[in-house]
């Protein structure tokens, strides 16, 4: 199974609500990433997760807010987003080996509109 | 990490024809990787290239790597219409994360 699976597929939220983007893979995969992509531009890091320990965060905001229960799930948690945070969010996992990190796998990413 | 650079940034052809894009970094690298993304989709990942490696195929796709200009180029031969897509490099140094650049978006008609 080499799926990066993301739910929900599109959400759209006012900007007083809580919502959690969740992501799943059974790849054995121990590194696991968001990031966040607005239109027409590239994705842009948000975390990085190694073994379950958030290893990266590249400044972002404290609204949103990452997590990873187990080795196979990682959830990005909404809270008081703004407009400006509506974008497409990808996932992507990748088993981190030597001292290089190898190919990531995307899942299909979970539309954002905040109103 | 580091950042590629992807030339050019639009590429229009028609099918059948071969498609080249290319990939310019600034620091030394472990390996360099091309993604493909559909539109709005998530991206796939298309070849990783060493750094001790030159060429590297994949069914259509062709990857080449000059450490000494710190350029790649992917050639993606007798291009279809399911080719379109943007196509973006990460070269990767150490632990370093990826990092992608604007891509290159290849339109392919019919």
């Amino acid at each position: 199974d080499t799926e990066v699976t993301q739910t929900p597929k599109h959400l759209v939220m006012g900007m007083t609500n809580k919502k959690s983007l969740k992501c799943e893979q059974h790849m054995g995969h121990r590194a696991m990433y968001w990031y966040k992509q607005k239109a027409k531009k590239p994705p842009e890091l948000m975390f990085v997760y190694s073994y379950e320990k958030l290893s990266i965060n590249e400044s972002v905001p404290s609204r949103f807010s990452p997590e990873c229960p187990n080795s196979s799930l990682l959830n990005l948690h909404l809270h008081a987003l703004q407009p400006e945070d509506s974008a497409l969010y990808l996932c992507a996992s990748s088993q981190p080996t030597g001292n290089s990190h190898y190919e990531q796998y995307f899942g299909p990413g979970t539309r954002l509109t905040v109103t | 990490s580091q950042q590629g650079e992807e030339d050019p940034q639009a590429l229009s052809i028609q099918e059948g024809e071969n498609a080249t894009m290319n990939c310019s970094y600034k620091t030394s690298i472990n390996n360099l990787q091309w993604y493909r993304q559909n539109s709005g989709r998530g991206l796939v990942h298309l070849i990783l290239i060493r750094s001790n490696e030159r060429e590297k195929h994949s069914g259509r796709l062709r990857v080449t790597l000059d450490t000494s200009k710190k350029s790649s180029s992917l050639l993606i031969t007798a291009s279809r219409a399911a080719d379109t897509a943007s196509y973006f490099c990460a070269p990767v140094s150490g632990y370093s994360t990826l990092t992608f650049g604007k891509g290159t978006m290849l339109l392919v008609s019919p």
